[in-house]
């Protein structure tokens, strides 16, 4: 059974202080890593696909990194703006279901 | 215009009711799915449909049922709602080239007393 647990469970920042998320995962067959974005009382938005270790993805402050157990989204000089819940997600060999962590909240202070 | 659209956004009901969320697309796409978010529990997926013809149940699935009408139609049915199923629902569609990058509705909080 896929497993993904994301870490730590809410974060609190400054703005400017930069940091990273962690999600760790179990999956048979990787197909693919999955970030979102999601904010209060809205639905989760894509932000990237990770397909093998080693690859890296970047959007404005945000980059995600992949290893063969783990991804990191690296949140640089974060605004308030920034503050979201961000969900990972990994994609088996079974071609059409994602497994969700339980998300990371966090909170930028201005 | 939003690409995937649920109706209702907010339900309050009550036990042993039925209840139907209704959710369209308009990014034409074949992939539509239904999950379900609780505190603590991430979010879980109920039913998924690749296509009219093909519906099959998620992880989650006892207590609901689905219809697609249309390519752009996937509704999900509580035949008779209890307490536990109160919790967000989301909609969401994919292409089959990208099945990972979901577009999400907007959600519907739906609350069994």
């Amino acid at each position: 059974e896929d497993q993904v647990t994301q870490s730590p469970e809410a974060l609190r920042l400054q703005e400017g202080e930069s940091s990273s998320l962690n999600c760790s995962y179990t999956v048979s067959g990787l197909r693919g890593l999955f970030w979102y974005r999601q904010d209060p009382g809205k639905g989760p938005e894509f932000l990237f696909t990770l397909y093998s270790a080693g690859e890296e993805k970047e959007k404005e402050r945000l980059k995600a990194t992949l290893t063969k157990k783990e991804s990191f989204l690296h949140i640089t000089a974060p605004k308030p703006e920034d503050s979201a819940t961000y969900l990972c997600a990994v994609q088996g060999s079974s071609n059409y279901k994602l497994t969700f962590g339980k998300g990371t909240l966090l909170t930028v202070n201005p | 215009d939003a690409d995937v659209t649920q109706t209702p956004r907010n339900r309050i009901t009550k036990t042993g009711k039925r209840i139907m969320l209704e959710c369209s697309q308009t990014k034409g796409h074949d992939r539509m799915y239904w999950y379900r978010q609780d505190p603590g529990l991430g979010l879980r997926l109920i039913y998924y449909s690749f296509d009219v013809k093909d519906i099959n149940k998620g992880e989650i699935s006892d207590g609901y049922s689905v219809s697609r009408q249309a390519q752009a139609k996937f509704s999900l049915s509580l035949e008779s709602a209890i307490p536990n199923q109160t919790a967000l629902y989301f909609c969401a569609t994919t292409g089959q080239d990208n099945t990972g990058e979901l577009f999400f509705g907007e959600g519907s909080r739906l609350t069994v007393l």
